[in-house]
C-alpha cells in the first residue's frame, strides 16, 4: 500500500469553527489531491497540488483552502465549518508521469459538523 | 451530462457467476481510464488500468471503446470477496485530476 496517512481519522466539530485536515505521504509523489465523498455524489475534487506551494481549485472548492509547504504534507482547511461540509474526506497522491495517472488514496477522515 | 456515468446497481449475483459493469464518459479527449474498487467505509483502491487494446488481470477483464466512449469491466467466477462498489474513472480536462463515476454496487452471495 502507498504510504499515505490522514489525520485525524474522525472529527466532530461545531458550525463556524475552523478545521484543518492533514495528509502525509512518504512516497515523494508530486501530485496530491483532496476529495470529499457523499452519498449520491461520489468522489468530488476539492483542491489539488502539483508541487510545493502550487495548488489549484477543484469542482467543489468553496469554503475550503489548502496549503502545501513540503512535498510530503498537504493540508485542507475548512475556514468556517458548516453542516454541508459533513462528509468523508480522502487525500490521494499520484506520481509525476506527465499527465493524470493512477491515484492512491489515504484511509479517509470522517468529519461531522454539528 | 455527467463526466462519467455508471449503472448504480446493485448487482446481486451468486458465487461463480460472471458479471459485467459498464460505464460511459463524456470527454472524447480523455486518455487515462481506470477501475477502482471501494469496500464499505474504506478508501478507493486501484483495481486496474484500462488500455485501448483491452487488458486482463486474473478474473478481471477491462475493455475500452473510444468510438462509443464506453468502458467495461468483466468479472468471471465471482467470489464473495468481490462484493464492493466498483468505480469507473477517467482523466479530466485539466489533465491533473480524475473524474470518478458514482460507482456500481456488487453483492456476491453464497
Amino acid at each position: 500500500d502507498a504510504g499515505i496517512t490522514q489525520s485525524p481519522r474522525h472529527k466532530v466539530t461545531e458550525t463556524g469553527t475552523p478545521v484543518t485536515l492533514r495528509c502525509h505521504q512518504t512516497e515523494n509523489h508530486r501530485y496530491m489531491y483532496w476529495y470529499r465523498q457523499d452519498p449520491g455524489h461520489g468522489l468530488r475534487l476539492i483542491h489539488y497540488s502539483y508541487g510545493v506551494k502550487d495548488t489549484d481549485k477543484g469542482e467543489v472548492s468553496d469554503g475550503y483552502s489548502v496549503s502545501r509547504s513540503k512535498t510530503e504534507d498537504f493540508l485542507l482547511t475548512l475556514e468556517s465549518a458548516t453542516s454541508s461540509q459533513t462528509s468523508v474526506y480522502f487525500c490521494a497522491i499520484s506520481p509525476d508521469r506527465g499527465q493524470a495517472y493512477e491515484q492512491y488514496f489515504g484511509p479517509g477522515t470522517r468529519l461531522t459538523v454539528t | 451530462r455527467k463526466e462519467v456515468e455508471q449503472d448504480p446497481g446493485p448487482f446481486n449475483v451468486p458465487e461463480g457467476a460472471t458479471v459485467a459493469f459498464n460505464c460511459t464518459y463524456s470527454n472524447s479527449a480523455s486518455q487515462s481510464f481506470f477501475w477502482y474498487r471501494q469496500d464499505c467505509r474504506k478508501e478507493p483502491k486501484l483495481l486496474m488500468s484500462v488500455y485501448s487494446s483491452g487488458n486482463e488481470d486474473g478474473r478481471f477483464t477491462a475493455q475500452l471503446n473510444r468510438a462509443s466512449q464506453y468502458i467495461s469491466l468483466l468479472i468471471r467466477d465471482s467470489k464473495l470477496s468481490d462484493s464492493a462498489t466498483y468505480l469507473c474513472v477517467v482523466n479530466s480536462n485539466s489533465g491533473y485530476a480524475l473524474n470518478f463515476g458514482k460507482g456500481t454496487s456488487l453483492l456476491v452471495t453464497p
